[in-house]
């Protein structure tokens, strides 16, 4: 099946500083990326989304880039604020035709030090 | 907003019981998923329907079944309760029409299973 990993399991950043998240796919007909955020206790809540047309789109304080050169993710967090600490994890479409299940990355726990 | 909810947060059963746990959608999605959730595996796909009274198994079927008899409601079953089933249970929906795969989740149910 597919591989959706991340580089690091936990991220540490000071209260204002930005934060970076990173995603790897191992399949490039991958046609479509989402970032959720799962605060302890809740279920996942959609944060932004990318097609593979694109290789950059941003939201509010949330930018996700795109490369599909190496097929890497990444979500930036401008200034990290207190409420940002949760799970973050990728999920990837893989494109096969009508089919519109995600596969999901193990996630990454994102601490804000305030 | 798209709101999907989950009969219960908290669930404790005992080994070898039936249990159902429901999953409502009122945004008129067309697809719905089943995940558990446990530490260091991220989510898994248990089942998933495209439309009503129609069910594909996802990755780990066994020991559960689905029902979804409204377009709305989408029911797993574990037919015979055991330890190893002891998780938290994510329900999704997405559209499913015009390349929306975005999923949203509900709040889960952490499911104890002694």
């Amino acid at each position: 099946g597919e591989s959706v990993g991340l580089h690091l399991p936990t991220l540490s950043v000071q209260e204002g500083d930005n934060s970076i998240i990173n995603c790897a796919y191992s399949n490039s007909a991958s046609d479509y990326f989402i970032w959720y955020k799962q605060e302890s206790g809740k279920g996942p809540q959609f944060i932004i989304d990318i097609r593979s047309n694109m290789d950059k789109r941003q939201g509010q304080r949330v930018t996700v880039l795109l490369n599909k050169t190496v097929k890497h993710l990444s979500l930036q967090i401008a200034a990290t604020q207190p409420g940002d600490s949760a799970v973050y994890f990728c999920a990837e479409n893989p494109g096969r035709t009508g089919a519109n299940n995600l596969f999901f990355g193990t996630g990454t726990r994102l601490t804000v030090i305030p | 907003d798209v709101k999907v909810t989950q009969s219960s947060r908290y669930l404790v059963k005992r080994t070898g019981e039936k249990v159902f746990l429901e999953c409502v959608q009122d945004m008129d999605h067309e697809n719905m998923f089943w995940y558990r959730q446990d530490p260091g595996l991220g989510l898994r796909l248990i089942y998933f329907s495209y439309d009503v009274k129609m069910k594909e198994k996802g990755d780990i079927p066994e020991g559960y079944s689905v029902s979804r008899e409204k377009k709305e409601r989408f029911s797993l079953i574990l037919e015979s309760a055991s330890t190893n089933q002891t998780s938290m249970y994510l329900c999704a929906s997405s559209f499913g029409r015009g390349g929306e795969e975005t999923q949203y989740f509900g709040p889960g149910t952490r499911l104890l299973v002694l």
